[in-house]
């Protein structure tokens, strides 16, 4: 089965930690995405990756990092340096010329 | 410039009937409108979409309106099932670049049996 797959599906984070969520694509995209969704918001971009070895901030960048070694996995970390960490977090990814975003069934993150 | 708004935040709609979700948006560049479906705990999925050079899609029980001038575009889900029960969020990007999706804030929408 083709498909993107976010781990773990929930993931508790203590104060000062830093934690990292997975996610693993073999839809053989090139486009993989992060994006956080609050309640009664809609989903915020926090990184994008076009390519292997290349990424860009998206609007909500700040105490996060990513990393793309290789093409089919696009891992979060979530650092201390967020403060506000508690959300439901999507991967997604496209084919780089295409608007159609395929998106995984999320990690939500909470704050012991 | 970048915001989508969309109304309303919840519904309720009996079986069968017409659920309608309506989003705006400001940015003109925008060509390409999305709409997805989430369940809860799940990720969202592609349900339809549409380009502003037509007025409407439809793809089985729902259809989206496009309004280019007045900038909104809206879903209609018809005969409406308790299995459409999920949120809805409309989405607006530029063509080939798929960063720069703008979501709405979502529709949390419920069909009662």
């Amino acid at each position: 089965d083709g498909g993107i797959t976010q781990s773990p599906k929930y993931l508790f984070r203590k104060e000062g930690q830093n934690v990292t969520l997975s996610c693993e694509q073999n839809l053989n995209h090139d486009a993989m995405y992060w994006y956080r969704q609050d309640p009664g918001q809609g989903l915020r971009l926090i990184y994008y990756s076009q390519i292997v070895n290349d990424f860009q901030k998206g609007d909500i960048a700040e105490g996060y990092s990513v990393s793309r070694e290789k093409k089919e996995s696009f891992p979060l970390t979530v650092t201390s340096a967020q403060k506000n960490p508690t959300a439901f977090y999507l991967c997604a990814s496209s084919i780089t010329s295409s608007n159609i975003q395929y998106f995984g069934a999320g990690t939500r993150l909470s704050v012991l | 410039q970048q915001q989508v708004k969309q109304s309303p935040q919840s519904l309720i709609v009996q079986k069968g009937g017409i659920s309608i979700i309506n989003c705006a948006y400001e940015n003109t560049a925008f060509d390409y409108f999305p709409w997805y479906q989430q369940f809860p705990g799940k990720g969202p999925a592609l349900l339809i979409a549409i380009r502003p050079d037509v007025s409407e899609k439809k793809e089985g029980r729902f259809t989206i309106s496009f309004n280019k001038s007045a900038k909104q575009f809206s879903l209609h889900i018809m005969d409406s099932q308790p299995g459409d029960s999920a949120t809805y969020f409309c989405a607006a990007s530029l063509s080939n670049y798929g960063q720069n999706f703008v979501f709405g804030p979502g529709t949390r929408l419920s069909v009662l049996p």
